[in-house]
């Protein structure tokens, strides 16, 4: 069935970069999201990319897609504190482009 | 712009009651979906509405959940009776056509004591 995995935890130090992973299994995957969570909030949206892209890049944030092995990440430049929250990665397939299937989350913790 | 709203943040009340909460989704959008977060099983798609009527309702628990979407603008999930294990952060969030992307809302945070 369609899974979508992630690391748990992430630390880095302020000020480097973090690169966050996410793999899946559904090689239908029409969008992959990025989403932010932060304490007590809903889930922000970061970011995009259509299955057709390798690579988007927004301001500090750059997702890379390769298609081939089912791994997406989002790299964040100068990662910041107040970067600290849980990301969320999310697919949709041709089968239900409502349904996103979640990844579990990485929490990312930023050093000073 | 206004984002999703959702109310109330917080709600805590005692097993055997009714409980609703509501979603007002971003003005525009016709997708509204209704998903719950927990520890222990992340978050799970309870229902989803096109355009007010519910097109997939496979998520909703069990009978004593249920959902419904009045209008464009509003749309409530109700638990009765509800349950200690129904405590969770309960978020809606909407979209808008051509497979836009989804906006949540801030949640809310339902403790059943």
């Amino acid at each position: 069935g369609e899974d979508v995995e992630q690391s748990l935890f992430l630390s880095v130090r302020e000020g480097d970069s973090s690169v966050i992973n996410c793999t899946y299994t559904d090689s239908s995957s029409t969008y992959l999201y990025w989403y932010k969570q932060e304490p007590g909030a809903g889930l922000q949206l970061l970011t995009y990319i259509f299955s057709n892209m390798d690579m988007k890049q927004d301001q500090r944030l750059t997702v890379l897609l390769n298609k081939k092995d089912k791994h997406l990440s989002l790299r964040i430049a100068d990662t910041q504190t107040g970067d600290s929250a849980i990301y969320f990665c999310a697919e949709t397939t041709t089968s239900g482009t409502y349904k996103y299937i979640f990844g579990t989350g990485t929490r990312l913790k930023v050093l000073a | 712009d206004a984002g999703v709203i959702q109310s109330p943040r917080h709600e805590v009340t005692e097993m055997g009651q009714e409980v609703t909460l509501r979603c007002k989704p971003i003005s525009g959008h016709n997708s509204l979906f209704w998903y719950r977060q927990t520890m222990m099983r992340g978050l799970e798609l309870l229902i989803y509405f096109n355009n007010n009527v519910p097109i997939d309702d496979s998520g909703m628990p069990e009978d004593r959940f249920s959902a419904k979407m009045p209008n464009a603008s509003f749309s409530t999930l109700k638990i009765q009776p509800s349950e200690p294990r129904d405590s969770a952060v309960y978020f809606c969030a909407s979209r808008g056509p051509n497979n836009q992307p989804q906006h949540f809302g801030d949640g809310t945070r339902l403790s059943i004591l």
